[in-house]
């Protein structure tokens, strides 16, 4: 079939401490793969994508590489701010249609 | 300039009435969607458009009605509104094809009473 799935949450982490999130996918072919992230009260935004197997997205300090062998796409960041606190969201699309992971919220502590 | 805005932000209502929200994208997409988020930031695609053409249509029950008049528009009108109605919808759009993302709305928080 095809789905994403993604670390359950709450995360907390101190401040400046290292963030992963693990997201893995199913499909049939290479889809895209995509990083959200919802701030409070706010709705859904491309954090980063990366489009084929072995390209890397990065957007604001986060990271995330496309491996074909694992069907992963987990989302790094090497210290993280308490502005990082929000709800994020891995993704695959197949042409038109989205498949979203139950999303990971992040709460950092100064 | 808004890319993707949803109307209205908030809507408190009673058991019963019907609703419309309006959605409209200003980024000329192809492809319109309507996601329903619950409490627990679940996730769940309800429709999605392309060129005024419906293409998904998720089980959700029929009083959920999308109506589409021309690509940049893509309203959702809700009628015998139920408590279990009661979440936060986005609208989204994105281009035609591989590797697109999608822009989402502010999102409209539906309360029903």
């Amino acid at each position: 079939g095809n789905s994403v799935t993604q670390m359950e949450g709450p995360v907390t982490l101190s401040e400046e401490a290292f963030l992963t999130i693990n997201c893995t996918y199913t499909a049939t072919g290479y889809p895209s793969l995509f990083w959200y992230v919802q701030y409070p009260g706010e709705g859904l935004q491309l954090l980063l994508k990366a489009t084929k197997a072995d390209d890397k997205g990065s957007n604001k300090g986060f990271e995330a590489t496309y491996r074909k062998e694992t069907t992963s796409f987990h989302l790094e960041k090497g210290s993280v701010q308490v502005s990082d606190s929000a709800v994020y969201f891995c993704a695959r699309n197949t042409g038109n249609q989205f498949y979203f992971g139950t999303g990971t919220s992040l709460t950092v502590i100064p | 300039d808004t890319a993707v805005s949803q109307t209205p932000k908030y809507l408190v209502t009673q058991m019963g009435n019907d609703k419309s929200i309006k959605c409209e994208q200003n980024l000329g997409h192809d492809t319109m969607y309507w996601y329903k988020q619950d409490s627990k930031k679940f996730l769940k695609i309800m429709f999605s458009y392309n060129n005024k053409e419906l293409i998904i249509n998720e089980t959700v029950p029929n009083r959920f009605s999308p109506k589409s008049p021309d690509k940049a528009h893509l309203n959702l009108h809700i009628n015998s509104l139920e408590l279990g109605d009661s979440a936060v919808y986005f609208c989204a759009s994105s281009l035609n094809g591989e590797g697109y993302e999608q822009y989402f709305g502010p999102g409209t928080r539906l309360t029903v009473t």
